[in-house]
């Protein structure tokens, strides 16, 4: 199947900094990526949809000032999570649509784990 | 809010088939049944999708009842590595946000030795 890759895996950043998270699809271009937030054993929570080009669509509740979200290509989409705080922290994961097709599935990344401390 | 309701856990012994239920009472004609798996601290992994006929692929089949309102995954012979979060999710396509997935809590399925 088509690879998401994330980068960071984990990362450890002090309270009030600001971290990058790079989500890239390796082997397709994705036109739609998703970025996802999940907490310890609960499901994963949409953030916001990322389309190349324009600006991101965020799902009701989630700040769009503190977490910025970047699609300057085909193949990459990045989150920023600025000022963090303890409370930010969490598992992020990405997943990207291929294309423009329907009907297919959405391949996601292995997921960034941010500790703010 | 998640289209679909799961039991929150199964367990299954190893070898033996895993029948996973997923009801999607108020799914529409345009929607498809999506599944998905998420194995601990692992981003989310594809694993079946279908509309209205019954679907097979090396990982898994899906029975999806005639009239769309529930669907059975099914893993024919369990392992331990099968071990994981399941996620049905009904998803639309087209324009607007009929793409997106929308996950619910899923349904941590257990395989023992």
């Amino acid at each position: 199947g088509a690879v998401v890759s994330q980068h960071p895996s984990w990362v450890i950043c002090k309270s009030g900094t600001s971290v990058k998270i790079e989500c890239r699809s390796l082997d397709f271009q994705a036109t739609t990526m998703f970025w996802y937030r999940q907490f310890p054993k609960q499901s994963l929570m949409l953030m916001a949809t990322s389309n190349e080009g324009s600006k991101a669509t965020y799902e009701q509740g989630v700040e769009k000032d503190k977490f910025l979200i970047n699609h300057a290509s085909l193949t990459l989409s990045t989150l920023t999570v600025t000022s963090a705080h303890p409370e930010d922290s969490s598992f992020y994961i990405c997943s990207a649509l291929p294309g423009q097709a329907m009907n297919t599935e959405a391949f996601f990344g292995q997921g960034t784990r941010l500790t703010v401390v | 809010d998640a289209k679909t309701t799961q039991p929150p856990s199964m367990d299954c012994a190893e070898g033996r088939a895993a029948n996973l239920p997923c009801n999607h009472s108020t799914i529409s004609g345009n929607e498809y049944v999506y599944w998905y798996r998420q194995i601990h601290s692992q981003g989310p992994q594809y694993i079946i999708h279908g509309l209205k006929n019954n679907e097979t692929n090396e990982m898994a089949s899906l029975i999806i009842t005639e009239d769309r309102k529930s669907s059975t995954l099914i893993l024919p012979h369990a392992t331990l590595r099968d071990t994981a979060v399941y996620y049905c999710i009904v998803r639309g396509w087209g324009g607007g946000s009929n793409y997106k997935l929308t996950f619910g809590k899923g349904t941590l399925l257990t395989v023992n030795p």
